[in-house]
């Protein structure tokens, strides 16, 4: 079963533009991360927060959790074309220990227009 | 550094027949892991390995589904035989030791098509 859920599920921006996704998720997390996939380079790590964190930044990325809402939001600022690709938020399972599993989202389709 | 390498890049098979996909991780990494994405999907974990043994198969379709990692190093995931719905993108990741604070890194994927 996944356990996130990436809302929107496509997303059409113009280029500078702000885009913004969002995840909710079911069940208590150790930390929760955000990849991007597309055609060229496959599934990339973008980031990763930690339970205990609310706010993460890297270059034009912010991500924020909010574990009392189970939810988490990417914001990618001054969007380019090249950010055009899927969005998919990852949850492991909190008490995880050895066995540490990344369940994933369906993704947000983000097209950046030129 | 080298990434993780995967081939085929693209299979097509009739139903009822086998295929096997190879997988090379980062050097040094002892967790790797087989995904399987179904179009419109995220990955869904099949199997994860720590060095050679199994660590999490619990989504395995094992009556059909087969994996092993030779050596600690590099790993086959096989199907046999293929049905229509194993249709999908098949993805090997590796980590350095599979730590939940640790990166995956993913490989370009075997496009599977079975007619």
């Amino acid at each position: 079963s996944q356990q996130g859920e990436e809302d929107p599920q496509a997303l059409s921006i113009q280029e500078g533009e702000n885009a913004t996704m969002n995840c909710s998720y079911k069940t208590s997390i150790n930390n929760l991360q955000w990849y991007r996939q597309n055609s060229g380079r496959g599934l990339v790590h973008l980031i990763l927060i930690r339970s205990n964190e609310r706010e993460k930044h890297s270059g034009r990325l912010r991500v924020t959790l909010d574990t009392s809402k189970k939810s988490s939001s990417l914001l990618i600022t001054a969007s380019r074309a090249a950010d055009t690709a899927s969005y998919f938020c990852a949850t492991d399972a909190a008490g995880g220990g050895s066995n540490y599993k990344l369940t994933f989202g369906k993704g947000t389709l983000l097209t950046v227009n030129p | 550094e080298a990434g993780v390498a995967q081939s085929p890049r693209y299979k097509i098979i009739e139903k009822r027949q086998s295929v096997a996909f190879w997988c090379n991780p980062i050097s040094g990494h002892a967790t790797l892991y087989w995904y399987q994405q179904i179009l419109g999907q995220g990955p869904k974990l099949l199997i994860q390995f720590q060095n050679n043994g199994v660590v999490d198969d619990s989504q395995l379709p094992k009556d059909r589904f087969s994996a092993e990692r030779l050596k600690g190093v590099d790993s086959t995931l096989k199907i046999q035989p293929a049905k229509l719905e194993d249709s999908a993108v098949y993805l090997c990741a590796s980590s350095y030791s599979g730590r939940y604070t640790d990166t995956q890194y993913f490989g370009p994927g075997t496009r599977l098509t079975v007619l």
